[in-house]
C-alpha cells in the first residue's frame, strides 16, 4: 500500500521569499514521486518527478524537490516565490513498475496544499 | 489532439439522472485513468484501462459507476441515478505506456448534482 501526507493545507508567503511545501510518503517499495500543480479551472500540470535517479530533482518554473529515504520525505522548494506560483500543489506517489501485482502506474494523491503569494 | 480533452466541462444533473462524461486521450496512448476530485480534496483513483481492457476498477465507489473504452481510445464514464455525493470534478489522464511515464491530465468535468 502507498500513501502521501501533505503536512500543510495552506501556505502563505510574500513574493520574493522562499517556498517550502512539505510531503511525507509511505510505500512498500522504492517509490516514484511527483509534484503536480493545479491552477483554478485548469488541469493538473507536472512540476517534477523522482524515479530513483538523482535525489535532488529539478522541475519547471524554478521548483525542486529532494527525496530523503531516511525521512520518507519529498518536500518541494523554490528560492523565490512569484505571484504566478499561487495555486494548489499535490504530492503524488506511484507504485513502481514491475513491483508485483498491479504496477501500471496508479497514482495516489495527497490532500493538496494551497499556496498563497502576497505582493 | 495535442492534449487530453474532456467533455462537457460542466454538467449539472438533477438527483436520479444518468450522466455520461467523455475523455479523448492523446492519440496512441495506451494507458487511461479516471480520477474523482471532491471539493477540497486530492484526486482519487477510480479506474484504469490498458487499451480497451479495464484492468482495475477497484476505485469505483458503487455499481452506479461504469466506465468503458471499447476501441482503446475514447473513454466514457457513466454514472447512473446520480446522488449529491457524486458532485465532484472527474479527471481523465492518459499515458503512452504503462508505468510511470508521462501522464497528461485533462481539465476535468465538474459535475454538480442538485
Amino acid at each position: 500500500a502507498q500513501s502521501v501526507t501533505q503536512l500543510d493545507s495552506h501556505v502563505s508567503v510574500s513574493e520574493g521569499t522562499p517556498v517550502l511545501l512539505r510531503c511525507n510518503y509511505s510505500s512498500s517499495y522504492s517509490p516514484s514521486l511527483f509534484w503536480y500543480v493545479q491552477h483554478p479551472n485548469k488541469g493538473l500540470q507536472l512540476l517534477l518527478k523522482y524515479t530513483s535517479a538523482a535525489t535532488l530533482v529539478k522541475g519547471i518554473n524554478g521548483f525542486e524537490a529532494e527525496f530523503k529515504k531516511s525521512e520518507t520525505s519529498f518536500h518541494l522548494t523554490k528560492p523565490s516565490a512569484h505571484m504566478s506560483d499561487a495555486a494548489e500543489y499535490f504530492c503524488v506517489v506511484s507504485d513502481a513498475p514491475n513491483a508485483g501485482g498491479t504496477s501500471y502506474g496508479k497514482l495516489t494523491f495527497g490532500q493538496g496544499t494551497i499556496l498563497t503569494v502576497h505582493p | 489532439g495535442a492534449g487530453v480533452s474532456q467533455s462537457p466541462r460542466y454538467k449539472v444533473a438533477k438527483r436520479g439522472q444518468d450522466v455520461a462524461l467523455r475523455c479523448d486521450p492523446i492519440s496512441g496512448h495506451v494507458s487511461l485513468f479516471w480520477y474523482q476530485q471532491a471539493l477540497g480534496q486530492g484526486p482519487e483513483f477510480l479506474t484504469y484501462f490498458q487499451n480497451e481492457a479495464q484492468l482495475d476498477k477497484s476505485g469505483l465507489p458503487s455499481d452506479r459507476f461504469f466506465a468503458e473504452r471499447p476501441e482503446g481510445s475514447v473513454s466514457t464514464l457513466k454514472i447512473q441515478r446520480t446522488q449529491q455525493e457524486d458532485s465532484a470534478v472527474y479527471l481523465c489522464a492518459s499515458s503512452p505506456r504503462t508505468g510511470n511515464n508521462g501522464y497528461t491530465f485533462g481539465s476535468g468535468t465538474r459535475l454538480t448534482v442538485v
